[in-house]
Order: structure tokens, then sequence, then C-alpha cells
């Protein structure tokens, strides 16, 4: 079976720092790439997504991702966090079984917490 | 810009019965999927469907069944309910099979 893996399950850190994190997938055919973001208290938000083209791609507030099909990872990227980043991020890929046919894979997810 | 509104948002059932949840999805969205999420996890993929018809489905079985109405509604039918699948259940839509998904808040189904 498919799989998305997100390695760091909790990840600390203080404003400023840089946030980096990690997302492998294991389809090894075309792939449509996501991170979603659930801050506190709401639904899930599509961060950014990666369809072809650019391997950098920039999202909403400041977050970018890098899709380096060889290591089949989609990692999320933020030079500065801040307090507001406090949430749940999801990475997602979407493929092709078979033409017409999509199928979904989501990761566990990871929870980061910005000190103030 | 009106978003995914999910019904009910908390439902109580009994092991053995059936539920509909319902979705009603972003304007203009013609596809929408359903999604599983159990506490602790990232969402399964149930199905999708783009203009009425399921093109994508999950591993799950049968007894997990959807519509999709002409006018973008959507519904999730699951028979014979069993205590696992107490879980959030996400409708999300998008303007094509594919692409970014707009989420709806979910509807919490404990299964007692």
């Amino acid at each position: 079976a498919q799989s998305v893996s997100q390695h760091n399950h909790h990840v600390i850190l203080s404003e400023a720092a840089s946030l980096e994190l990690g997302c492998n997938y294991s389809y090894g055919g075309t792939v449509n790439l996501f991170w979603y973001v659930q801050y506190p208290g709401q639904h899930l938000q599509l961060l950014l997504k990666y369809f072809s083209g650019d391997p950098l791609v920039k999202g909403i507030k400041g977050f970018e991702a890098e899709f380096i099909k060889s290591k089949f990872s989609f990692n999320l990227r933020k030079p500065s966090v801040q307090w507001s980043d406090t949430a749940e991020y999801f990475c997602a890929v979407n493929y092709h079984p078979s033409a017409g046919t999509y199928k979904y894979i989501f990761g566990t997810g990871t929870r980061l917490k910005v000190l103030a | 810009e009106t978003g995914v509104t999910q019904s009910p948002t908390h439902l109580i059932k009994t092991r053995g019965q059936q539920v509909t949840l319902r979705c009603s999805s972003q304007s203009g969205h013609n596809t929408v999927s359903w999604y599983q999420q159990a506490l602790g996890q990232g969402p399964q993929f149930i199905f999708q469907y783009y203009r009425e018809e399921e093109n994508g489905r999950g591993n799950f079985p049968p007894r997990f069944s959807g519509l999709q109405f002409p006018n973008y509604s959507s519904e999730l039918n699951v028979n014979a309910l069993e205590l696992d699948d107490s879980a959030l259940y996400l409708c999300a839509s998008s303007l094509v099979p594919g692409g970014g998904y707009t989420f709806g808040s979910g509807t919490r189904l404990t299964v007692v």
C-alpha cells in the first residue's frame, strides 16, 4: 500500500526560529503534493500545493515547500516562525492508480508549538 | 465564498444502525471527497465524486457509500455501523479532481 510519512510528530520551536517539516511518499508515478494546516479549533486549510513546474512552491503566510523527486520528498519550510503558526500540519499526496481514478493519502500530521 | 458546510456536527448511533452524513460543497466546486479521521491520525480517504460519479476510492468496505447531487451537495452513507466507525468525518470540495481541497469542519460520529 502507498504511504505518506511525516517523521516529526511533535515540534517545539521558539519564535523566529526556522522550521522544516519532513514529508516522504512512496508512490513512484506522477503525484500532486499538498500541505494542509489545521489551527486550533479550526478546520483544515490548504497551505500550498505542487502540480508541476518549479519544484519550489510558495504558499500562504510565508511558507514554502520543495519537491525533490529523487527523494520522494516534499518538505515544508518557513524561515522564521511566529506564535500564530502553532498548529497541526498535514502532508498529502494525490495520484492516479489508473486512468481517471484518484487516490489521496494524508500523513499522520506534525503538531507544531511555537513558544512566544 | 460559501465554504463547505457539513451536517450534523455531532451524532450518536448504535452499533448495527445506518447513518447518513451530509455536505454542501463550496459554490462552483464539482468534485467532492470524504475522509475519516480518527483521533491523532491524518484523514483517511474514503472516496471522491466528480460530476455525480465516483472516481476514486480508498480502502473502505462497500458499506461506506456515497452520492453527489447536481447541486454539488453530497452524502456519505454508512451501513451496519461498527464501534470502530467512531471518528470525525470530513467532507472536502475542489474545482477539479486532484486539486487542492476546501474542507468542512466535519461531523463527529460516535457509535455505541
